[in-house]
């Protein structure tokens, strides 16, 4: 089974603040990942999806990179709406969410 | 708009079963694949289960099956699992999702596992 690690687990940072959140597979996964962004109390929302591809709706300021086994989640400037929980998720050979990061406003 | 809203959870004693499901609208529901994922209270999120468009294919993880069934029935639009000798550790939030690139989700029903 594909095992998907985030990091880091939890994360401080400023309004205007450009925030990396990181994600890595124990395996190649050939870009077969999404991001996911979960408020409290909220069901997940997809942000990106095929590593790169942007939800529609979703703000440009979130954008995704990676492949083999290393992918990124980046927020240009963060915003005081995007603190949440955030999760990374493959589907290239099974389906494997990542434990998350745990975004906060410093 | 693509809505999922799932019904059928409660609190349910171990050993016992209960059945979700999953009502559709907004979209061609035959056209997708959908799923079922869970999450624990203050966990992360777990995929439970998978069924394509036609239920030619389904897939469960290792931590339900033998124990889950999921379904669907494209006439109603409604998807279902089937939960059976339930355990402490399957409460949870569980949601229905759809397709394979997972991208629209319900609000999720919430299941309680407890004597």
């Amino acid at each position: 089974d594909i095992q998907m690690t985030q990091s880091p687990s939890l994360l401080s940072a400023s309004v205007g603040d450009r925030v990396t959140l990181n994600c890595k597979a124990s395996q190649n996964i050939n870009k077969n990942l999404n991001w996911y962004q979960q408020k409290l109390g909220e069901a997940p929302k997809l942000l990106i999806y095929y590593t790169n591809n942007l939800q529609t709706g979703i703000p440009s300021r979130f954008s995704g990179s990676g492949s083999g086994t290393d992918y990124t989640l980046t927020i240009s400037s963060l915003q005081p709406e995007d603190v949440a929980t955030y999760y990374c998720y493959q589907y290239n050979s099974g389906w494997t969410f990542g434990g998350g990061t745990k975004l906060e406003l410093k | 708009e693509v809505q999922l809203v799932e019904s059928g959870g409660g609190l349910v004693q171990p050993g016992r079963s209960l059945k979700l499901s999953c009502l559709a609208s907004g979209f061609t529901f035959s056209n997708y694949g959908m799923n079922w994922i869970r999450q624990a209270p203050g966990k992360g999120l777990e995929w439970v289960a998978s069924i394509s468009s036609s239920s030619s294919y389904i897939y469960y993880a290792d931590t339900v099956k033998g124990r889950f069934t999921i379904s669907r029935d494209n006439a109603k639009n409604t998807l279902y699992l089937q939960m059976t000798s339930l355990r402490s550790e399957d409460t949870a939030l569980y949601y229905c999702a759809r397709g394979a690139t997972v991208d629209y989700w319900g609000q999720g029903v919430m299941v309680t596992v407890s004597s």
